[in-house]
């Protein structure tokens, strides 16, 4: 079956950095769409990024752009999200999740991984 | 960006009863390409990832019980639990991933309905 093992997260200071990793089995990893959303506590979801099956073609919202760099490595069968000059508000659980096509529906999703951001 | 907006936050049922959740887009989320509307609905149990029920506004996913179902067209749109059972105490949003933006998507989700037993 479809599996998504996230890692990486943690407590960072404000203007660290930290890389999450997911890694996908039960599925051709190579041949899907991937994303990451996150959910600030208590809060609703937010899409963050999204990358090619191939990794020729990445997007980001607006509120991460600059900051944030998704990439694959599909000979790993892991995503990753480098994400750089954190703040507060980044704050939030991280999600990666498959899509259905170039759709961006999330159709998989990782079990979800804790970043909080904090002096 | 498109704005999803949910009607009601919260909602609560009793077991075996209808629930049913309004899903409102700001802009028409029938895709020309597709001639399919670009909505999506997930279901969110208290510290557990999203899971997909329907996508493409009425199609629901593998394994999905049929109590569950997606309508509407254009900017509005319906989640129907047809007899909420106890495992469905969640919170449910939709989602739109419109093609409009294209190559430049921004998938957006509404604020989410908190679905209770009554």
């Amino acid at each position: 079956q479809v599996q998504l093992v996230q890692s990486g997260g943690g407590v960072v200071q404000p203007g660290r950095s930290l890389r999450l990793s997911c890694e996908g089995s039960g599925f051709t990893f190579n041949s899907y769409v991937m994303h990451w959303v996150r959910q600030a506590p208590g809060k609703g979801l937010e899409w963050v990024a999204f990358i090619r099956y191939d990794g020729t073609d990445e997007n980001y919202a607006d509120s991460v752009k600059g900051r944030f760099t998704i990439s694959r490595d599909n000979s790993k069968n892991t995503l990753y999200l480098q994400m750089n000059s954190l703040t507060a508000e980044d704050t939030a659980v991280y999600y990666c999740a498959r899509g259905i096509g170039m759709a961006l529906i999330f159709q998989h999703w990782g079990q979800g991984t804790l970043v909080s951001v904090s002096s | 960006d498109i704005l999803m907006t949910q009607s009601p936050d919260s909602l609560a049922v009793s077991l075996g009863e209808r629930a049913t959740i309004h899903c409102k887009s700001s802009q028409s989320l029938l895709s020309s390409t597709f001639n399919k509307n670009s909505l999506a609905w997930y279901q969110q149990k208290p510290g557990q990832p999203p899971k997909l029920l329907i996508y493409w506004a009425s199609n629901r996913e593998s394994g999905v019980p049929d109590r569950f179902s997606g309508s509407g067209s254009g900017t509005d749109f319906t989640l129907t639990i047809s007899s909420l059972q106890a495992e469905d105490v969640a919170v449910y949003y939709c989602q739109q991933y419109s093609q409009q933006y294209y190559p430049t998507p921004r998938p957006t989700f509404g604020q989410g309905t908190k679905v209770e037993i009554k």
